[in-house]
């Protein structure tokens, strides 16, 4: 156990459902990632939250939509997905600040199929 | 867009065998280099975060070693055991901002 949890491990959903993804972390971290991973692809960065701030949106589209009510809970709100956006997503964490190098610990992933 | 790119793809290696794969990245603006292991249905595990010019570090039978100023690094497995197989992911992190970014992953398969 890596001390990051993911509900719901796995997802089948229609294009026109709403649906959200919840990470949880045990590890007293200040630093939230949602990445994304796509069959054949590298992980992808989604969206990076420090302190509950988000600082990096890497180009997502809006259909996905992050929230970070506090630092141990991420969510990933789900809203007229694609079936291109059937992946694996992972949930991180870290402690981010000088010299922590953000070693990132991971959760099981959210397998998302959309149908 | 950074590339980070790691070769091989896959391999396939008999258990005993040792081996080694790589990872390629910028060598400017470099910060850190992580290294995972990702086993089938489990999250990815760190190996190893490296930040010095010629560091090496070891766990056990896996090693790996720096080298900032060519970007690459390499990964060791000394005497492979089936329990080795996984995807093996290395992360750039330059010190332009809060991001990793991931190679493609070698995966590992070891036979018994």
């Amino acid at each position: 156990e890596t001390g990051v949890t993911q509900t719901p491990r796995h997802l089948v959903m229609g294009m026109t459902n709403k649906k959200s993804l919840k990470c949880e972390q045990h590890l007293g971290h200040n630093a939230m990632y949602w990445y994304k991973q796509s069959a054949k692809k590298p992980l992808e960065l989604m969206f990076v939250y420090s302190l509950e701030e988000r600082v990096e949106n890497n180009s997502v589209p809006s259909r996905f939509s992050p929230e970070c009510p506090n630092s141990s809970h991420l969510f990933l709100h789900l809203h007229t997905l694609q079936p291109e956006d059937s992946a694996l997503y992972l949930c991180a964490s870290s402690q981010d600040g000088q010299d922590s190098y953000n070693e990132q610990f991971f959760g099981p992933g959210t397998r998302l199929t959309v149908l | 867009i950074l590339n980070v790119e790691q070769s091989p793809q896959s391999l396939h290696v008999q258990e005993g065998d040792s081996t080694n794969f790589t990872c390629s990245f910028p060598s400017s603006n470099f910060y850190a280099l992580h290294w995972y292991r990702w086993e089938t249905a489990k999250s990815p595990e760190a190996l190893f975060v490296m930040t010095l010019n010629g560091d090496e570090k070891k766990k056990g039978r896996i090693s790996a070693t720096l080298n900032t100023k060519e970007g690459y690094s390499y990964l060791y497995i000394k005497g492979s055991q089936p329990e080795d197989s996984a995807t093996y992911l290395c992360a750039f992190y330059n010190n332009a901002g809060n991001m990793l970014t991931f190679g493609g992953g070698t995966r590992l398969m070891v036979k018994p």
